[in-house]
């Protein structure tokens, strides 16, 4: 069955980088993309961009263009979400998910564990 | 920006029909997909392609969509039911993302 296990909880300080890993199983990896959101505490969920498996295209959300990269290694079948100079309001948890972008319907079906990032002081 | 609409929050007895809504102005063109979160819990999609259920999901979750509106319908809603409901579709150009604010369903 379709897996999606991300890495644990991290604590960063304002202005830090944080890097959460998305590792695949149960499916081709390359067949479907990765899409990233995340939810602040008490909040709803926040798309925050994706990134196509099969040619490394992303789009991200306007307002988190320039702070966010996201990538992939097709070999450990494992995307990646980096996030920089954090602030406060970045505190959340981030999921992954997985993506239809073949068909262009963008539809989300399987979602990771989340992952708590916490920006503080 | 590309923006989805829904109540914050629908209440309904047990046994009866809950209704949530989303409007957004590509979804004439684009799918509606609704996930159902729990607290403490990543989302569940309960349906996908404006009106149809993944297995595993009761038939008493369906979904419609007709011009900028789409409706996920809970015919019988059960206390177990309750939770958070988010709709989610992507531009008409398909370049992001986006979810709508939430519905807080309380069945009670």
């Amino acid at each position: 069955q379709v897996q999606l296990v991300q890495s644990g909880a991290e604590a960063k300080k304002p202005g830090a980088s944080v890097k959460v890993s998305c590792k695949a199983s149960g499916y081709t990896f390359p067949n479907y993309g990765i899409s990233w959101v995340r939810q602040a505490p008490g909040q709803g969920l926040e798309w925050m961009g994706w990134i196509f498996v099969h040619n490394g295209d992303t789009n991200s959300a306007q307002r988190l263009q320039g702070r966010l990269t996201l990538t992939t290694d097709t070999s450990m079948s494992t995307a990646y979400m980096e996030l920089r100079s954090l602030r406060s309001d970045d505190t959340a948890v981030y999921y992954c998910a997985r993506v239809h972008t073949a068909a262009g319907t963008g539809e989300i079906d399987s979602w990771g564990q989340g992952t708590l990032v916490t920006v503080s002081s | 920006s590309y923006e989805l609409t829904q109540p914050p929050s629908v209440s309904v007895s047990p046994g009866q029909t809950a209704r949530v809504t989303c409007s957004g102005d590509a979804l004439p063109k684009k799918y509606a997909y609704w996930y159902q979160q729990k607290s403490g819990q990543a989302p569940v999609l309960v349906i996908y392609e404006d009106n149809k259920r993944p297995s595993g999901i009761p038939e008493r979750f369906s979904g419609s969509s007709s011009g900028t509106m789409a409706t996920l319908t809970i015919r019988g809603a059960q206390v177990e039911d309750e939770g958070d409901y988010f709709c989610y579709s992507t531009d008409s150009s398909f370049t992001r993302g986006v979810f709508g604010g939430g519905t807080k369903v309380t069945v009670l």
